[in-house]
């Protein structure tokens, strides 16, 4: 079974400008998330799906960061315009339901803002 | 609001020698606790988990056991070894619901041959 893919692995990008993540959870499970994690922290949680439903979406900056799950499937995490402090790595994590507290982890996105 | 405080790393270990990794946990009502671990270059995976006081996770050798009286969940190998060397996170979910996982700054294990 095919695991969370994420893509890019690696961003570099000038400050300001925009940025695009996606992720292609595992077959079948509804619930999508996006994490951050900082240098020498644990991930936290940006946004969580249930199918194409933005449920929690208490964390994320929404000044600058916006998120779509256009058909239930697939997910794309955007920042506009991109600062230094947004070098981290994006994660993105699904998991059945039933089951939500089993989250499923993508490699994620590593993303360096200059 | 709910925390999960880690011991501080790195830990370096020699092969077959035994681990423990503090976690320390503060949080409203009662909430599942997680081992979740980050092979280099990899996501996190789940290691372990525990429901509910005084339930005991384990997986590849690894335990760990919700105390609630001492609000801890801490991991424990009895013979690491190489390919252990990892990043290990203690999270926890909190009540209610959410499902959001609340995670530690992670504990950098180096186990040398």
């Amino acid at each position: 079974e095919a695991g969370v893919v994420q893509s890019p692995r690696y961003k570099i990008i000038e400050k300001k400008q925009p940025v695009a993540f996606w992720c292609n959870p595992i077959s079948g499970h509804n619930t999508l998330y996006w994490y951050r994690q900082n240098l020498g922290q644990g991930p936290e949680l940006l946004i969580r799906y249930e199918n194409e439903e933005a449920v929690d979406d208490s964390q994320l900056p929404k000044d600058r960061f916006s998120a779509e799950r256009l058909k239930g499937v697939d997910s794309t995490l955007k920042i506009q315009p991109a600062e230094l402090g947004d070098s981290a790595v994006y994660l993105c994590a699904s998991s059945a339901t039933g089951v939500r507290n089993e989250q499923f982890f993508g490699p994620g996105t590593r993303l360096t803002v200059l | 609001g709910n925390s999960v405080t880690q011991m501080e790393g790195p830990v370096t270990l020699s092969e077959e020698a035994f681990l423990t990794i503090n976690c320390t946990y503060t949080a409203t009502g009662y909430p599942s606790l997680f081992w979740y671990v980050q092979y280099p270059g990899e996501g996190l995976q789940l290691l372990l988990k525990a429901t509910k006081a005084d339930d005991k996770g384990s997986n590849k050798g690894f335990e760990a056991t919700y105390r609630k009286e001492t609000t801890s969940f801490h991991l424990e190998k009895g013979s690491v070894q190489v390919s252990d060397s990892a990043v290990y996170f203690c999270a926890l979910s909190d009540q209610g619901g959410s499902e959001k996982l609340v995670f530690g700054k992670g504990t950098k294990l180096t186990v040398n041959p």
